[in-house]
């Protein structure tokens, strides 16, 4: 069956440094992609998306690449702040409107 | 803004009690969702509905129903509460077609004992 995974559970970071978090889905006909931030005790909130036609997306201070060829999804978040401790996850939809999630990565900023 | 309210943020049950949980939304919203989350394994989808008194089961149905009588409102049914739901329970709603407009709510988390 689809599946989106993360390749780690957990990153730490130094303030100002840029993070990469990783992805990988394993259902090529998946043609959206989603980004999600969870702080403690929040749903999940909508971060950045791409579609499948597109390799890449900017958005304020985050960037989302999407390498098809591989399957590979990540999303880089440039001078990381401590605001931006919390857990990423990806998500993927297909031809239906039901979000399929990756396992999450825990990003800690240390100051 | 969406608002999506669930009725409780903690809740504590005993093995066997059939509970509900409940999931309110205030943008007319034809679709609602309800997930689970668990260390690890991130958020996996239990049922869905497109519209009212419509139901689909998502990945991991057992041991769960649900009950869509009003648009803004979908309720999550344990029927007969175990241990392993022990969890953090979402909802989640979005307009038809709207793909990014996935709105959550803060969740539930449910201790079975």
């Amino acid at each position: 069956g689809e599946s989106v995974g993360l390749h780690l559970p957990t990153l730490s970071v130094q303030e100002g440094d840029n993070s990469i978090i990783n992805c990988a889905y394993s259902n090529s006909a998946s043609d959206y992609f989603i980004w999600y931030k969870q702080e403690s005790g929040k749903g999940p909130q909508f971060i950045i998306d791409i579609r499948s036609n597109m390799d890449k997306r900017q958005g304020q201070r985050v960037t989302v690449l999407l390498n098809k060829t591989v399957k590979h999804l990540s999303l880089q978040i440039a001078a990381t702040q401590p605001g931006d401790s919390a857990v990423y996850f990806c998500a993927e939809i297909g031809g239906s409107e039901k979000l399929v999630f990756g396992k999450g990565t825990k990003l800690t900023v240390n100051p | 803004d969406v608002k999506v309210t669930q009725s409780s943020r903690y809740l504590v049950k005993r093995t066997g009690e059939k509970v509900f949980l409940e999931c309110v939304q205030d943008m007319d919203h034809e679709n609602m969702f309800w997930y689970r989350q668990d260390p690890g394994l991130g958020l996996r989808l239990i049922y869905f509905s497109y519209d009212v008194k419509m139901k689909e089961k998502g990945d991991i149905p057992e041991g769960y129903s649900v009950s869509r009588e009003k648009k803004e409102r979908f309720s999550l049914i344990l029927e007969s509460a175990s241990t392993n739901q022990t969890s953090m329970y979402l909802c989640a709603t979005t307009m038809v077609g709207r793909r990014r407009g996935y709105t959550f709510g803060s969740g539930t988390r449910l201790t079975v004992v």
